[in-house]
């Protein structure tokens, strides 16, 4: 089965910066990479699939990049509602999905 | 409007059983593949298994050792999830979601629609 590691597991930044946040498979899940973010006591919201389409409704300073086994995640502008944390997943079919561990994201 | 109900959940002791369910509203769930999704307390996301649009393909995740099941009632725009030998370590919330990959689509996108969760408390 894919592991999926994402790097760095906690993120403080100040509002505005630019963050990224890595998601690194064991082996290549082509762009089979999703993006979820989930508040504190809410169900995980999409943000990106096909490791860089946002889905409807996203804000754009959120983007995706990579394939294979290296994968990114950006917020061009950090907000303070973007304190949440993220996963990444990945949906490789007819084969078992994994999330990575978690990146918590805090404002400083 | 889109949405997913989970019911089911609820205190249960150690080796028992327990059938969740998931009931879409606001589209045709027999239209997407069905996934559930576990989430332990403080602790990050699991995927647990999912369905094919007609139920025909089904995978669970290894770690379930064949415990649980996953089914669905298209009928009923229903969703199922049957867990047999329950131990402490599945005290979770358990969601469901819908991949966004529906009608006349080609590949699986990504869990676009999840439930607000059913808690699973496993204790004497």
């Amino acid at each position: 089965d894919v592991q999926l590691t994402q790097s760095p597991s906690t993120l403080s930044a100040s509002v505005g910066d630019r963050i990224s946040i890595t998601c690194r498979a064991s082996r290549s899940v082509s762009n089979w990479l999703a993006w979820y973010q989930q508040k504190a006591g809410r169900a995980p919201k999409l943000l990106i699939y096909h490791s860089s389409t946002l889905e409807t409704g996203v804000p754009s300073r959120f983007s995706g990049s990579g394939s294979g086994t290296e994968f990114t995640l950006t917020i061009s502008s950090l907000q303070p509602d973007d304190i949440a944390t993220y996963y990444c997943q990945e949906y490789e079919s007819y084969s078992p999905w994994t999330f990575g561990q978690g990146t918590r994201v805090e404002v400083k | 409007q889109v949405q997913l109900v989970e019911s089911g959940g609820g205190l249960v002791k150690p080796g028992g059983s327990l059938r969740l369910s998931c009931v879409a509203s606001g589209f045709n769930l027999s239209d997407h593949y069905m996934i559930w999704i576990r989430q332990a307390p403080g602790k990050g996301l699991e995927w647990l298994a999912y369905i094919s649009t007609s139920g025909n393909y089904k995978l669970h995740a290894d770690s379930l050792l064949g415990r649980f099941a996953v089914s669905r009632d298209n009928a009923r725009n229903s969703l199922l999830l049957q867990m047999t030998s329950l131990t402490a370590e599945d005290t979770a919330v358990y969601y469901c979601a819908r991949d966004g990959c529906g009608a006349g689509c080609s590949s699986l996108y990504g869990m676009d629609v999840w439930g607000q969760g059913t808690m699973v408390t496993v204790s004497s």
